[in-house]
């Protein structure tokens, strides 16, 4: 069965950079068919796409977002992890990663997400 | 980028209700249209995709439509297990965006 874990810091101080993995177990991260994703949810937030990543170094990032984030894949360990930069108290958020594929690219099945909190 | 509106943000009813929440796109997102149900402190969880098509898993008594702008997602008869809250996602265009979601609660 595909499950996602993220691991991660849950405290980051406001101007460094956070960095996610995510684990992948119960399938090969090197699937053609599927995309690998991050997404955030804020508290009274909608969910917000950040980006994902193909194995073969395709990436897609959000706009909004795309000047502060990298996404990279390691299949050695079935691995792909998230960076983003410049961390402000506005990026304080669940962080989650999730399978993207199939009709309509839904995302599944998704981590249990990261609780990560940026404080002085 | 495509705004996804959903209505109501917050629904009351009880169990065996038949219940209804509405989906509506700034923009076509044609069918590329997924439905997600949540519950506090968990991952989301999808339920329908492709604007009407049932999870595999899920139970028969959720149902979608709708193409284009605007989507629904009803459930038939709610079961105690149902009451989270349930949002909408469009991956016809980049980025992918999300409704601010639907709160189901007990009444």
């Amino acid at each position: 069965q595909l499950q996602l874990q993220e691991s991660g810091p849950g405290l980051v101080k406001p101007s460094e950079t956070l960095s996610l993995t995510c684990t992948v177990s119960g399938d090969s991260i090197t699937s053609s068919r599927h995309y690998w994703g991050w997404a955030r949810q804020s508290p009274g937030e909608a969910l917000e796409w950040i980006g994902s990543i193909h194995y073969r170094g395709n990436t897609y990032y959000n706009p909004s977002l795309e000047s502060r984030v990298t996404i990279s894949v390691d299949t050695s360990k079935n691995q792909f992890f998230l960076e983003m930069r410049s961390m402000t108290v506005a990026d304080t958020a669940r962080y989650f990663c999730a399978r993207l594929g199939g009709l309509a690219m839904r995302f599944d099945p998704w981590g249990p997400g990261i609780l990560t909190t940026v404080s002085a | 980028d495509t705004q996804l509106t959903q209505s109501p943000s917050t629904l009351s009813a009880s169990v065996g209700d038949r219940v209804t929440i509405t989906c509506r796109a700034s923009q076509t997102v044609s069918s590329n249209l997924n439905w997600y149900q949540q519950k506090p402190g968990k991952a989301p969880k999808v339920l329908i995709y492709a604007a009407s098509s049932l999870e595999a898993g899920v139970p028969s008594r959720f149902s979608a439509s709708g193409s284009g702008t605007e989507f629904t997602l009803t459930i038939s008869s709610l079961q105690p297990e149902d009451f989270a809250t349930y949002f909408c996602q469009q991956s016809y265009t980049l980025p992918y965006t999300f409704g601010r979601g639907t709160r189901l609660d007990v009444k």
